[in-house]
C-alpha cells in the first residue's frame, strides 16, 4: 500500500539558511499534519491543513510556514535556522478530519532529517 | 496547555515477561491513538480507541481507555525482541485545537533476550 512520502529524508543546512520540506499524503488523504521530534523526544504537532486550508496551529515557529497544494501535497518552509532547529520533522496524512471523536487516523512519512550546522 | 502524561518512560524486561506502559490527561480526551517507534524509524499507528471503557486487543497488546476517558494502557504479554521500541499514546481533545495529536513522552521499552 502507498504510503507518507517525504522529501528530502536528509538535509544539511548552515545556520541563518532557509530549508523547504515536501510531503506527499498518501493518494485519497485530504490532510496533512507537520511534527517535529528531536533527539529522545516526543513528536510536537506544529501545523496541519484540511481541504488546503490550514486547520490547527501548534507550537510552530513564525520562521516557519507551510500550505497545501491542490494536489494536497504539503511544503514546510523554513528560515532563518537555528541550531535548535535540528530535528527530524514527519509528516503524516489522514482521510478527513471529521469532527473530534471520529476515527482520522494519522500515518505518519519516514521523516525528513534536519542538521543546523 | 493540555498534556498527556505517559509513564514509565524507561522499561527493561526479560523477553517473555509483560509490560504495561500508562497515560493519563488531566482533562476528558475525545480520542487516544497509539503509535510504536522503533529506533531510526517513524511512528507507526497500532490503535484508536473512543469509547469510554473500550478495550482492544492485537495478538499479545492489549489496550484501554479509562471510563472518565482521561487515561489509557497499553500491556504487552510476554514481550518478545521484536517488541523493542519507543510506545506513544497520543490523545486528541474536544475544541479549539481538536485535529491535532498531543503525543505523551514515550515509554522506550528493551527486551532483554
Amino acid at each position: 500500500a502507498a504510503g507518507v512520502i517525504q522529501s528530502p529524508r536528509h538535509l544539511i543546512k548552515e545556520k541563518r539558511e532557509t530549508a523547504t520540506l515536501k510531503c506527499y499524503p498518501i493518494p485519497r488523504h485530504d490532510t496533512v499534519y507537520w511534527y517535529q521530534q528531536g533527539p529522545g523526544q516526543d513528536p510536537q504537532f506544529l501545523i496541519s491543513f484540511y481541504e488546503k486550508m490550514q486547520s490547527d496551529k501548534g507550537s510552530i515557529p513564525d520562521r516557519f510556514s507551510a500550505q497545501q497544494f491542490s494536489d494536497y501535497h504539503s511544503e514546510l518552509n523554513m528560515s532563518s535556522l537555528e541550531l535548535g532547529d535540528s530535528a527530524l520533522y514527519f509528516c503524516a496524512s489522514s482521510l478527513g478530519q471529521g469532527l473530534a471523536g471520529l476515527a482520522d487516523t494519522q500515518y505518519f512519512g519516514p521523516g525528513t532529517r534536519l542538521t543546523v550546522l | 496547555g493540555q498534556q498527556v502524561m505517559q509513564i514509565p518512560q524507561y522499561q527493561h524486561v526479560q523477553e517473555g515477561e509483560d509490560f504495561t506502559t500508562y497515560c493519563n490527561s488531566s482533562t476528558t480526551l475525545s480520542n487516544i491513538q497509539w503509535y510504536k517507534q522503533r529506533p531510526g524509524g517513524h511512528p507507526v499507528f497500532l490503535i484508536q480507541l473512543v469509547k469510554s471503557g473500550e478495550v482492544k486487543k492485537q495478538k499479545r497488546l492489549t489496550f484501554q481507555f479509562g471510563e472518565a476517558k482521561k487515561n489509557s494502557s497499553l500491556h504487552i504479554t510476554a514481550t518478545q525482541t521484536t517488541d523493542v521500541g519507543t510506545y506513544f499514546c497520543a490523545g486528541r481533545y474536544s475544541g479549539a485545537g481538536s485535529y491535532q495529536l498531543t503525543f505523551g513522552k514515550g515509554t522506550k521499552l528493551s527486551v532483554i533476550p
